[in-house]
């Protein structure tokens, strides 16, 4: 089916694992974003792609790794996790233009031990 | 960066009752999103609207930018309009700055 996954949908680990959460969407948008979602904070932006290859930091990008070397996955790797890092993740797309809105995945929730 | 205020913070509402939401933005922007997270945590973007009034259904929104805020108004609300409402403005085409949100739930 055509539009935007994420995968794990539910994930517990254990502090000082790495992790990685996939994104892949099938309608080729050009921008692709991670976000995480806290109490209190809304959510903010962590990493964001504008194509392949094309990656750069948002707000809080501390102890998360990304990739692009497809234009559909957009993975996002925590390298050593930590509780403080224990959130819903959302992963976003949206295609190049103006007037152009970002589409969301279902998130992930992720529990750190 | 962008300092979003989103008002009122939780606001309840009776099935059919018409509300109005607010998000005040601190910058100059070029793209303000509103999105709807029902209470299965999904997100639904709603409106993509930098400038001017959009309608959608019961659902429509203005943004002023020279004054910097925007309206979500919900008209004849109904259950399934529960949920958080999200503002997210931008300076840029892209990077979105959300509010902290406006919990909105809807009685019988």
């Amino acid at each position: 089916d055509a539009g935007i996954t994420q995968s794990p949908r539910y994930k517990i680990t254990e502090t000082g694992r790495q992790v990685t959460l996939m994104c892949h969407q099938t309608w080729s948008h050009s921008y692709m974003f991670w976000y995480r979602q806290d109490l209190g904070h809304g959510l903010r932006l962590i990493y964001y792609s504008a194509a392949a290859d094309i990656t750069d930091k948002g707000e809080v990008p501390d102890g998360y790794v990304v990739s692009r070397s497809k234009t559909e996955n957009f993975p996002l790797t925590l390298e050593s996790a930590t509780r403080s890092q224990t959130s819903v993740y959302f992963c976003a797309s949206s295609d190049l233009g103006r007037y152009q809105p970002q589409h969301f995945g279902d998130g992930t929730r992720l529990s750190i031990l | 960066g962008i300092q979003v205020e989103q008002s009122p913070p939780d606001l309840i509402l009776q099935e059919g009752a018409n509300s109005t939401l607010r998000c005040n933005f601190s910058d100059s922007v070029n793209n303000l999103q509103w999105f709807h997270q029902n209470p299965w945590g999904q997100l639904i973007n709603l409106f993509y609207i930098p400038s001017g009034t959009k309608q959608n259904g019961r659902l429509s929104a203005t943004t002023v930018a020279t004054e910097r805020y925007s309206l979500l108004y919900i008209s004849s609300s109904q259950t399934t309009d529960s949920g958080v409402y999200f503002c997210a403005p931008s300076g840029t085409a892209s990077k979105l700055t959300f509010g902290t949100g406006t919990r909105l739930q809807v009685t019988l």
